[in-house]
């Protein structure tokens, strides 16, 4: 069964400062690879997804997330944040043929001044 | 261009008490989901439904039932609420299914409390 674990719950950066997001998941298939984000009382959005191809991708507002195979990872970076990214990210994963998504648990991102 | 649209966006209810959850989608979207968030366990699936008049279970499926009589609109019911329902609700579409890569469309949510 797929499963999803965020690594960590709170990260708070300074603004301009790079941020990472971490992200494992567990399938014995193949996968297809999501990020969310929610703002305060807001639904999710899509930020990026991984389907298949190069193993890099990136979403228009400057994150980037690269999907390891060996690892079975999916990390999430922005070189340098600001005050409006401060929200909750989560990682979802799908198995190849699978109707259902699974979130990881969320990572809180707080951008200070 | 409204979505996903969610109504009501908040509710209180008292135990035993019942209430329908009403989710309308206007992109022409085959599936439909309805998901719950707690703190610190992300969403969780409870039903979802492949296209008009069919439904499944998801993860937490207990204590709701829903309904799909529209292809626009999916409909989630508590029949006697319990303070363990006390969540935020969100309903999503998609134009096909996520193991075929496609995204999900999220709703602005449902706040319930049960007391």
């Amino acid at each position: 069964a797929q499963s999803v674990t965020q690594l960590d719950s709170q990260v708070p950066v300074f603004e301009e400062a790079p941020v990472e997001l971490r992200c494992n998941y567990s399938s014995s298939v193949s996968v297809y690879l999501f990020w969310y984000v929610q703002y305060p009382n807001q639904g999710l959005q899509l930020l990026l997804k991984y389907l298949s191809g190069s193993t890099l991708v990136e979403s228009i507002n400057g994150f980037e997330a690269e999907f390891n195979k060996s690892q079975t990872s999916f990390h999430l970076r922005k070189p340098s944040v600001h005050i409006s990214d401060t929200a909750e990210y989560f990682c979802a994963v799908s198995e190849f043929g699978s109707y259902k998504l699974s979130f990881g648990a969320g990572t809180t991102v707080t951008v200070r001044a | 261009n409204a979505g996903v649209t969610q109504t009501p966006k908040f509710r209180v209810l008292k135990t035993g008490q019942s209430m329908t959850l009403l989710c309308a989608q206007d992109m022409n979207h085959e599936y439909m989901y309805w998901y719950r968030q707690d703190p610190g366990m992300g969403l969780r699936l409870i039903h979802y439904s492949v296209g008009e008049g069919t439904t499944a279970k998801g993860e937490v499926p207990d204590g709701y039932n829903v309904s799909r009589l529209k292809k626009q609109n999916f409909l989630l019911g508590l029949e006697s609420a319990a303070p363990s329902q006390t969540s935020v609700y969100f309903c999503a579409s998609s134009s096909g299914a996520t193991g075929a890569g496609s995204p999900l469309h999220f709703g602005n949510g449902t706040r319930l409390t049960v007391t």
